[in-house]
């Protein structure tokens, strides 16, 4: 079964550092997100993209955040001068439409800011 | 904004039946979504209603009342790797994003 992949599973960086998440989402999918979750609270939308483009953003996805499609497979996210509250599990979704179609979650990049 | 309001935890019996609810406020509603989340892991689809009545898939059922703003989810012959957080999302305003509520930790015990 096709899934979205996510690396790596566990990055560790140092305050004001920058970091590159990456996401290979599932191929026939048009649709890309970004969510993070800060340990044990809710899941939070960063950002969607289609079509090359973002699509939606959140108030949280600032200018400190950057998404691109550097290929016809990759979908990453760049964090820039990371700071100590960045510390959460990012996961990246994909999903063929936009309408009732479910979005399939990756297994998520564990950031620790130092 | 949305306000997803759920219970906070919850716990049942293996081979029982758990009824977990969810309700919003919100204007423009345009689906609500339920996931469930392993510990550690990603949340993965159960169910997506946009019409009211019940949904059903399985041991897992899924019922929304747009009038109420609320939904549940209905676990049946609960198994003890039922044991996670259910996400309960919405959907409005003109937005396809679903808006996740804080979850409800379910702990199945034997």
């Amino acid at each position: 079964e096709p899934e979205v992949t996510q690396t790596p599973s566990h990055q560790v960086t140092q305050m004001g550092q920058e970091v590159i998440l990456r996401c290979v989402p599932i191929s026939n999918h048009l649709y890309f997100y970004w969510y993070r979750q800060i340990l044990g609270q809710k899941v939070e939308f960063l950002v969607s993209f289609y079509n090359n483009e973002i699509s939606e953003k959140s108030e949280i996805f600032d200018d400190q955040f950057s998404v691109e499609r550097p290929d016809g497979s990759n979908f990453t996210l760049k964090i820039r001068s990371t700071k100590l509250e960045d510390s959460a599990m990012y996961f990246c979704a994909s999903s063929e439409g936009r309408g009732q179609d479910e979005q399939f979650f990756g297994p998520g990049t564990r950031l620790t800011v130092l | 904004g949305q306000n997803i309001d759920q219970p906070t935890e919850m716990t049942a019996t293996e081979g029982a039946i758990v009824q977990i609810n969810c309700t919003y406020q919100t204007s423009g509603f345009n689906g609500l979504f339920w996931y469930q989340q392993h510990a550690g892991e990603a949340p993965t689809f159960l169910s997506y209603n946009v019409l009211d009545g019940l949904e059903e898939k399985g041991r897992f059922s899924s019922f929304l009342s747009r009038s109420k703003g609320y939904s549940y989810l209905l676990l049946k012959e609960l198994q003890m790797k039922d044991s996670a957080s259910y996400l309960c999302a919405v959907r409005a305003g003109g937005s396809y994003i679903p808006t996740f509520g804080r979850g409800t930790s379910l702990i199945v015990h034997p």
